[in-house]
């Protein structure tokens, strides 16, 4: 059974500052993914990674997939009060037919 | 993106009775679609990944009787609980697998509640 750990588990700061979000396991997998959630709604999809080593970034937002691609990264710069919610990081192999979940990261902006 | 639409967003029912959710992929097909289950501030619970034209594969503790899924086209699979209890309350949400990207859509989920 493949596991993803993620860090930390709930995480309240104030508006402005930085926070990097952990995903890692002893697995491989084909390509990672990010999801953010708010309250009464699906996740929504950010990015996917795909290759070792890759980086992407989205506005203020950073993603990074590892070298041997067991693990990742979210890095929040300036972080504002729309950013909270509840991150997933996922984990997906091909030949598994199905992702692997963390178990989530609650984020609190305060203004 | 992809859209995936849920149906329907909330439920009320009784103790005893049966509720079907719907999980449409509008703009791509999906051969395979997941339907997980989420408690308050905890990550996703997978129950089962659903295939179209063939049985679900359900996770180990989900009873395939109680929770009956079935995927009869490449953009619909439902998710029936049956004889549902207030314990069966939760919020359901499917997901479906972009099958060239190997991304999974969420629906916006499904909110039962057994009284």
């Amino acid at each position: 059974t493949q596991l993803l750990e993620q860090s930390p588990q709930f995480l309240s700061i104030q508006e402005g500052e930085n926070l990097t979000v952990y995903c890692n396991s002893s697995s491989v997998f084909s390509s990672l993914q990010w999801y953010r959630q708010e309250p009464g709604e699906g996740p929504v999809l950010l990015v996917t990674v795909v290759t070792g080593g890759e980086v992407k970034k989205l506005k203020r937002l950073t993603f990074q997939f590892g070298d041997a691609r067991k693990d990742s990264s979210l890095h929040i710069t300036a972080a504002q009060p729309g950013d909270t919610g509840l991150y997933l990081c996922a984990g997906t192999n091909t030949n598994a037919g199905k992702s692997t979940f963390g178990d989530g990261t609650t984020l609190t902006v305060k203004p | 993106g992809a859209v995936v639409s849920q149906h329907p967003s909330w439920v009320i029912c009784k103790s005893g009775t049966s509720v079907k959710i719907e999980c449409r992929s509008l703009d791509f097909q999906a051969t395979t679609m997941f339907w997980y289950r989420q408690f308050p501030k905890q990550s996703l619970m997978l129950m089962a990944t659903s295939n179209e034209g063939s049985k679900a594969t359900y996770e180990q503790g989900v009873e395939k009787d109680k929770f009956l899924i079935n995927h009869a086209s490449l953009t619909l699979s439902t998710l029936t609980v049956t004889s549902a209890h207030p314990e069966d309350s939760s919020f359901y949400i499917c997901s479906a697998r972009d099958s060239y990207t190997d991304t999974q859509y969420f629906g916006p989920g499904t909110r039962l509640t057994v009284l």
